[in-house]
């Protein structure tokens, strides 16, 4: 069974102290991996995809990188801003399974 | 251009009771996903609607049920309501074929 497992499950920085957040999954026949920003009340705000191993995608201070096996958001010098709930999610062709998240806290 | 746009955004009901969400998708959108985020949890997918047609379904009972309009729009019914269907039930779309999902803000179902 296609499986989605992210950690940590909470992350507290300092502003400007970098991080990984890590998305391990199992998939058979994997279509996408998506990461998603949710913030507390809102939906997830679509991020990145990334189709094949080696693929890397970047976007002000987050960048995305994908294996095989799991996937990293690098956050680079991170802001109070970036603060949210961060969710991975793999496609197969049957249908999008996420994991439970990471709560990314960035305090000043 | 608007997005994903949702329906109530919270809603009360009580064990037994049934509840019909709505969902209109972002515009150049075909199919529509849907979602059960219980807290602290990321998102369960439901059933995903193609032409009309549920194209696709989750582990969900037959409670859980879906319609696709003409101009893509979609509900979702859930009958029998459960104390454990308290959650955010979120709606998705997307222009298919492995493109993003676009999220709505989801409707707060509260069960009492």
């Amino acid at each position: 069974e296609d499986q989605v497992t992210q950690s940590p499950e909470a992350l507290r920085l300092q502003e400007g102290e970098s991080s990984s957040l890590n998305c391990s999954y199992t998939v058979s026949g994997l279509r996408g991996l998506f990461w998603y920003r949710q913030d507390p009340g809102k939906g997830p705000e679509f991020l990145f995809t990334l189709y094949s191993a080696g693929e890397e995608k970047e976007k002000e201070r987050l960048k995305a990188t994908l294996t095989k096996k799991e996937s990293f958001l690098h956050i680079t010098a991170p802001k109070p801003e970036d603060s949210a709930t961060y969710l991975c999610a793999v496609q197969d062709n049957n249908d999008m399974r996420f994991g439970a998240g990471t709560r990314l806290t960035v305090k000043p | 251009d608007a997005g994903v746009t949702q329906s109530p955004t919270h809603l009360i009901k009580t064990r037994g009771q049934q509840v019909t969400l709505r969902c209109s998708p972002k515009s150049g959108h075909d199919t529509v996903s849907w979602y059960q985020q219980a807290l602290g949890q990321g998102p369960q997918f439901i059933f995903q609607y193609y032409e009309e047609e549920e194209r696709q379904r989750g582990n969900f009972p037959d409670r859980f049920s879906g319609h696709q309009f003409p101009n893509y729009s979609s509900e979702l019914n859930v009958n029998a309501l459960l104390l454990g269907d308290s959650a955010l039930y979120l709606c998705a779309s997307s222009g298919g074929g492995g493109q993003p999902q676009h999220f709505g803000d989801g409707t707060r179902l509260s069960i009492l």
